[in-house]
């Protein structure tokens, strides 16, 4: 089994600053990894997964991430945050072959002007 | 294209009463799913369906039920509700690919239920 820590559970940053939102993940087997972003009142949307190749991943709106397989990490970076990035944000993972994903449990980011 | 819809978006039930949630999507998926989000937790997976006739259980199955006769629509029932399922549902889909573990899963708006 697979399990998915978001050790943060909100981050206030002021607009124009970078963020970054940490996510952690352990399992037995190789696995596939994903960041998806939740806007208020809406479903979920996906932003980035990684795959293979290439460790660090680029996403839509500026976001990207990068895959440390020695650390079993897959954080979440913007390097300059607007108010429309005010969202929750979820990592989670999938085994290879499977076709369940496990959440972590969110990460609520408020941009402030 | 309308993506995955659900119905209703909002409903309270009163403990004991039952419901059924619809999700319907228009882009020939094979599988579906419908999870609940609860503050803190993330979204977790009730049932799923990898097609037509065919479906199983998640992490937290437990009263609730679901029914895939159609490809295009996965629906839950909650026979008695009670308060711990108040939550936001969320039903979701993808394309499988032979790779699996890869998919997008394509998310529905949400399904906000209150059991009092």
């Amino acid at each position: 089994a697979q399990s998915v820590t978001q050790l943060d559970s909100q981050v206030p940053v002021f607009e124009e600053a970078p963020v970054e939102l940490r996510c952690n993940y352990s399992s037995s087997v190789s696995v596939y990894l994903f960041w998806y972003v939740q806007y208020p009142n809406q479903g979920l949307q996906l932003l980035l997964k990684y795959l293979s190749g290439s460790t660090l991943v680029k996403g839509i709106n500026g976001f990207e991430a990068e895959f440390n397989k020695s650390q079993t990490s897959f954080h979440l970076r913007k390097p300059s945050v607007h108010i429309s990035d005010t969202a929750e944000y979820f990592c989670a993972v999938n085994r290879a072959a499977g076709n369940k994903l496990t959440f972590g449990g969110g990460t609520r980011v408020l941009v402030k002007p | 294209n309308a993506g995955v819809t659900q119905t209703p978006k909002f409903r309270v039930l009163k403990t004991g009463q039952s419901m059924t949630l619809l999700c319907a999507q228009d882009m020939n998926h094979e599988y579906m799913y419908w999870y609940r989000q609860d503050p803190g937790m993330g979204l977790r997976l009730i049932h799923y369906s990898v097609g037509e006739g065919t479906t199983a259980k998640g992490e937290v199955p437990d009263g609730y039920n679901v029914s895939r006769l159609k490809k295009q629509n996965f629906l839950l029932g909650l026979e008695s509700a009670a308060p711990s399922q108040t939550s936001v549902y969320f039903c979701a889909s993808s394309y499988h690919q032979t790779s699996g573990g890869t998919d997008t899963q394509y998310f529905g708006p949400g399904t906000r239920l209150t059991v009092l």
